[in-house]
């Protein structure tokens, strides 16, 4: 019963580097999520995918870019990081166009030095 | 575009008493409602949601909340709040027309003392 698989867990990266954080469901879920979460501002939508070979940017997509490679899996990318981009990254999934609740995955936290 | 308010930062309660997490809500039509639990290191956990039909909706580990359209509220509610009840609570709304993406709160700290 595995659900939403993110990995890493945890990573530092140093300012400039890249990285690519990974996010795998196993639920058959058409829609996938990128959240970040940051103190005082709650779960920020990084980007989005409505359905396998689609996705769309969120409240915050600038620094980053996605990558649906298939329906179970959403990876999101950090090309250049920023110490901005600090915080704790939460995938989640569910089914399009109904009323079902999305499901987490257990979060990366990532630190930019 | 849809939004949700959570206007409490922080909720403080003594076990055994009731609680109210407050949250209100934006959105084109009606809404999905649902409400999340944190706790401290961990992803987060579906409680419940509002989809349609009667105005009170029952969750996880005793939590309900009570959903008003006139008032656009969609409060978490509990009769006895319990010390393992602490934890970040967060509230979201979701369009039903078509694709809508899922946009959360802020997030409340409910913290309940022994």
């Amino acid at each position: 019963n595995a659900g939403v698989t993110q990995t890493p867990k945890f990573q530092v990266l140093k300012t400039g580097q890249s990285m690519t954080l990974q996010c795998a469901q196993d639920m058959n879920h058409n829609s996938m999520y990128w959240y970040r979460q940051d103190p005082g501002m709650g779960l920020r939508l990084i980007y989005y995918s409505a359905s396998e070979g689609t996705t769309d940017k969120g409240e915050v997509p600038n620094g980053y870019n996605v990558s649906r490679l298939n329906k179970r899996e959403f990876s999101l990318r950090l090309e250049s990081a920023a110490p901005s981009q600090t915080s704790v990254y939460f995938c989640a999934s569910g089914r399009t166009g109904e009323g079902t609740e999305a499901f987490f995955g257990q979060g990366t936290r990532l630190t930019v030095v | 575009a849809q939004s949700v308010a959570q206007p409490e930062d922080q909720v403080n309660v003594a076990e055994g008493n009731p609680l109210t997490v407050k949250c209100t809500y934006s959105v084109s039509g009606n809404p999905y409602l649902f409400w999340y639990v944190q706790y401290p290191n961990r992803g987060l956990q579906f409680l419940l949601k509002y989809i349609t039909g009667d105005n009170l909706v029952k969750g996880s580990y005793g939590f309900e909340a009570e959903f008003n359209k006139s008032q656009t509220s969609f409060h978490l509610k509990k009769p006895s709040a319990l010390v393992s009840d602490s934890a970040l609570y967060f509230c979201a709304v979701r369009g039903t027309t078509g694709f809508q993406k899922l946009v959360f709160g802020t997030g409340t700290r409910l913290l309940v003392s022994p």
